[in-house]
């Protein structure tokens, strides 16, 4: 079956532009989670969604933003970027909620 | 004090030893553990996850924990030279979040 699908898989963007990020999660989960990962900080969570509803957030600034939609495929958004923006931002679905998350391939985003 | 902590490495092994990875948490209320396995330019996959205190077996796998010391640990057995990757520990309050450590990196040797 196919896996999580995040698109782009590279992103190079300028300081003060946005940027959104999509996730396709595997077929019948509802919930998609949203992680940015950098050297410094590792894998840090930003929002999960279930059934089109935020569940719980991070401790990010509101330029970051998501979504989900009625099939779950999920967005996030992140406005007037800023150079400690570049990660990887990666994108886990489950059917249910933390137990058997699938990671998908990541986006990697370099601002510049 | 970070909220999940691991010994950040390398930690070396040779070819067909024990590896033995550690994880401590500081949130009392937490209620299930998880270890990912993170190859470089890969995304994490779950390799375990455990729930009550004692041990887990999964093939070479074994998963400890200890929730009145506030402990989980991984013991990789026969360590094979493609186990060579990043471990990552996970725990989890809620059904909506995990909390991630900065993993170990572990170097298996031929």
């Amino acid at each position: 079956k196919a896996g999580v699908t995040q698109t782009p898989r590279y992103l190079i963007k300028t300081r003060g532009q946005q940027v959104t990020l999509s996730c396709s999660p595997i077929s019948g989960h509802r919930s998609v989670s949203w992680y940015q990962q950098t050297p410094g900080q590792g894998l840090q969570f930003l929002f999960e969604y279930f059934s089109e509803t935020q569940r719980n957030k991070g401790n990010f600034p509101g330029r970051f933003s998501g979504r989900q939609f009625s099939n779950s495929r999920s967005e996030m958004n992140v406005s007037t970027l800023e150079l400690g923006d570049s990660a990887l931002y990666l994108c886990a679905s489950s059917f249910g909620g933390v137990d058997g998350y699938t990671f998908g391939s990541g986006t990697r985003l370099t601002v510049v | 004090q970070k909220e999940v902590e691991q010994n950040s490495g390398p930690l070396s092994v040779p070819e067909g030893a024990i590896a033995s990875l550690n994880c401590t948490y500081s949130d009392r209320g937490s209620q299930s553990f998880f270890w990912y396995r993170q190859y470089s330019g890969k995304s994490p996959e779950l390799i375990m996850f455990i729930y009550s205190n004692g041990d887990k077996e999964d093939g070479r796998f074994t998963a400890q924990l200890n929730k009145a010391s506030q402990y989980v640990s991984l013991l990789i057995r026969d360590s094979q030279p493609s186990d060579s990757a990043t471990y990552l520990c996970a725990v989890a309050r809620s059904n909506y979040k995990l909390t991630f450590g900065k993993g170990t990196l572990l170097t298996v040797n031929p």
